[in-house]
């Protein structure tokens, strides 16, 4: 298997544009989470999906963000409009649902506003 | 919610020396704890983890304890190595809500 695999790896956008991360669980995982990485608030969960529901958006900091998983191979997590303060590391990781394994992560998506 | 406390933030060990880190969480739901190691430009990774039922885990040169009691655990390495460099964070999982949450990490650096 390849691995959870996140596009971008790189963004470099300006402020007030639409931003659109993308991210592919590792076959058969039912459970996928979004975290941000940022050197002031270290690793925060964002979103999290069983089986391709959201089961808790607290994490999100504001209505510019949104994430979605249409199916069970596939997830977005949008900024819109995006400003300078979302600069960060966007992971994707999977996992199976309610149980003891571990959390995949992604390789992350490097976003830089300007 | 839960939250989790790691320190320290920053360790830096002569290679061959041990290394601890250590975790204190608050929800006493919270039932497995996973520990990840990230390198530079990666995302994080598990290297060791440990079920609520279970005091002590060891992995080769890693082990891991576990107080329920007082709410805290902890990550040993052992015989520490150059590769060992990295950023460790502890996490504190409840399986029945299927969330984890992070501590702020700790940077291990390894000098030869």
């Amino acid at each position: 298997d390849a691995g959870v695999i996140q596009s971008p790896r790189h963004e470099v956008t300006e402020m007030g544009q639409e931003v659109t991360l993308r991210c592919k669980p590792i076959s058969g995982h039912n459970s996928l989470f979004w975290y941000r990485q940022t050197m002031m608030r270290g690793l925060e969960l964002l979103i999290y999906f069983n089986n391709n529901v959201p089961i808790d958006d607290s994490g999100m900091p504001e209505d510019r963000f949104s994430a979605k998983m249409p199916n069970a191979s596939f997830s977005t997590l949008k900024i819109q409009p995006s400003e300078p303060r979302d600069s960060a590391v966007y992971f994707c990781a999977s996992s199976e649902v309610y149980s003891y394994n571990e959390q995949f992560f992604g390789p992350g998506t490097r976003l830089t506003v300007l | 919610g839960e939250n989790v406390e790691q320190h320290p933030s920053t360790l830096s060990v002569q290679e061959g020396d041990s290394a601890v880190i250590k975790c204190t969480y608050s929800d006493s739901a919270s039932n497995y704890f996973p520990w990840y190691k990230q390198e530079l430009g990666k995302g994080p990774q598990l290297i060791i983890d440990i079920r609520s039922n279970v005091g002590e885990k060891k992995d080769q040169r890693i082990a891991v304890t576990l107080n329920k009691t007082a709410k805290h655990f902890s990550l040993h390495i052992t015989e520490t190595q150059p590769e060992d460099s990295a950023v460790y964070f502890c996490a504190a999982t409840n399986t029945n809500a299927g969330k984890s949450t992070f501590g702020d990490g700790t940077t291990l650096t390894v000098k030869p």
